[in-house]
């Protein structure tokens, strides 16, 4: 079946890092979702991507859609300690249903 | 106002029991969702709704048995209760179509002793 993966699984930097998480489908995607979910809390929609090498800005938020439309990243520039959480990618499997990726845990050291 | 809202926001309860979530969006979404997280944070749909018809069942065990008695209402009533059972459900809505972010309720942490 369709699978999404994230790598890496976990990050710990230190404030005023970088952070880059992977996204990668084993099928052709027609669009992909980025969530965020804070430690205790539930997934919250950040953007999603449409078209082939699509990229867009959220103030220190850069959201990549790969050529081929099977992978994307998500990068934060310059982290803080309000970005701690997990992020999600989600792909389409039909009109009802998303398979969110494996998620990436995102520690930021103070 | 809550957008998606669920009760209860904890659950503990012994093995074999049998127990409910029940979940209301106030967005006038058609389709709603529970999702499984397990403890390694893992999100895993289990069923999509539309319009009060089961659309999605995504291979969950018969003791799970999802009722929408409504657009707006998405209940999910578990029976005998196993310890695999422990995680957070969280129940989830949208517009109809692949296109549309997904609204999260809080989350039922159900813990089964």
């Amino acid at each position: 079946g369709q699978q999404v993966m994230q790598i890496p699984q976990y990050q710990h930097v230190q404030e005023g890092e970088d952070f880059t998480t992977y996204c990668n489908s084993s099928t052709t995607l027609s669009n992909i979702q980025w969530y965020k979910q804070r430690p205790g809390g539930h997934p919250v929609f950040l953007i999603q991507l449409v078209k082939s090498g699509e990229v867009k800005k959220q103030k220190r938020l850069t959201f990549q859609f790969g050529e081929a439309k099977k992978n994307s990243s998500l990068h934060i520039t310059a982290t803080q300690t309000t970005d701690v959480g997990t992020y999600f990618c989600a792909g389409p499997s039909g009109t009802y249903k998303y398979i969110f990726g494996t998620g990436t845990r995102l520690k930021v050291l103070a | 106002d809550t957008a998606v809202s669920q009760t209860p926001k904890y659950l503990v309860t012994q093995m074999g029991n049998d127990k409910s979530i029940k979940c209301e969006q106030n967005l006038g979404h058609d389709t709603m969702y529970w999702y499984k997280q397990d403890s390694k944070k893992f999100l895993k749909i289990m069923f999509s709704y539309n319009n009060k018809e089961l659309i999605i069942n995504e291979t969950v065990p018969n003791r799970f048995s999802p009722k929408s008695p409504d657009k707006a209402h998405l209940n999910l009533h578990i029976n005998s209760l196993e310890l695999g059972d422990s995680a957070v459900y969280f129940c989830a809505s949208s517009l109809t179509g692949a296109l549309n972010e997904q609204f999260f309720g809080p989350g039922t942490r159900l813990t089964v002793l």
